[in-house]
């Protein structure tokens, strides 16, 4: 089975930086996922990680340490639109999610 | 590209009668299909992973007699929950997972469909 903690709520100014970490313990791993989700929509890809490392797509970044079972998601230049929960979910050929960051951008 | 759709959005029936959720891949073969469950400020719970022209895999607890899922082509698969009661009222979401000729996205990547909201009274 999984084991996935993130926190549960976060809050930053428009413009900074947000880190939000995932730990997990799993007994069968074939990446990490991060999705962004929307109140009352549903979850869109943003990041998937299955070697140790950063991966960089814009604004976002994710990284991994298989080793340390850690993940984290960087949300850089924050804006508004950026208010939403974020997800971390192991593959283990299906997703476990973890119960997800919700993420409040102030003005 | 990666479009999935759930039809309908919105439902509200009454308890005892069954209701039809499709999901479709619009733009890709779906190899596997997933139904999540999510309540309200909870996580999404996988109910049961379908792959195409097999049986439905379902996830401890849930009630394979309850929720028939059907995936009976590539692009299509439904989810039908049966004997509707106030407790099923939920928010269900289907993603899909398919094969790729080019690197990105990754292949392991599910796509989630908008879900729908399903009221039971």
């Amino acid at each position: 089975g999984q084991n996935i903690d993130q926190p549960t709520e976060m809050t930053a100014t428009e413009g900074a930086i947000v880190q939000i970490n995932c730990t997990y313990q799993t007994s069968g791993f074939n990446g990490l996922f991060w999705y962004q989700q929307h109140a009352g929509e549903a979850p869109t890809f943003l990041s998937y990680n299955v070697l140790d490392g950063l991966e960089e797509k814009g604004r976002f970044s994710s990284f991994l340490s298989r080793s340390k079972g850690y993940s984290y998601l960087l949300l850089k230049e924050l804006q508004m639109k950026d208010s939403a929960s974020y997800l971390c979910a192991i593959n283990d050929y299906k997703l476990s999610f973890g119960a997800g960051t919700t993420v409040t951008v102030r003005a | 590209g990666a479009v999935v759709s759930q039809h309908p959005s919105w439902v509200i029936c009454k308890s005892g009668t069954s209701v039809k959720i499709e999901c479709r891949s619009l733009d890709f073969q779906a190899t596997t299909m997933f139904w999540y469950r999510q309540f309200p400020k909870q996580s999404l719970m996988l109910m049961a992973t379908s792959n195409e022209g097999s049986k439905a895999t379902y996830e401890q607890g849930v009630e394979k007699d309850k929720f028939l899922i059907n995936h009976a082509s590539l692009t299509l698969s439904t989810l039908t929950v049966t004997s509707a009661h106030p407790e099923d009222s939920s928010f269900y979401i289907c993603s899909a997972r398919g094969l790729w000729t080019a690197r990105l996205p990754p292949q392991e990547t599910q796509y989630f469909g908008p879900g729908t909201r399903l009221l039971v009274l």
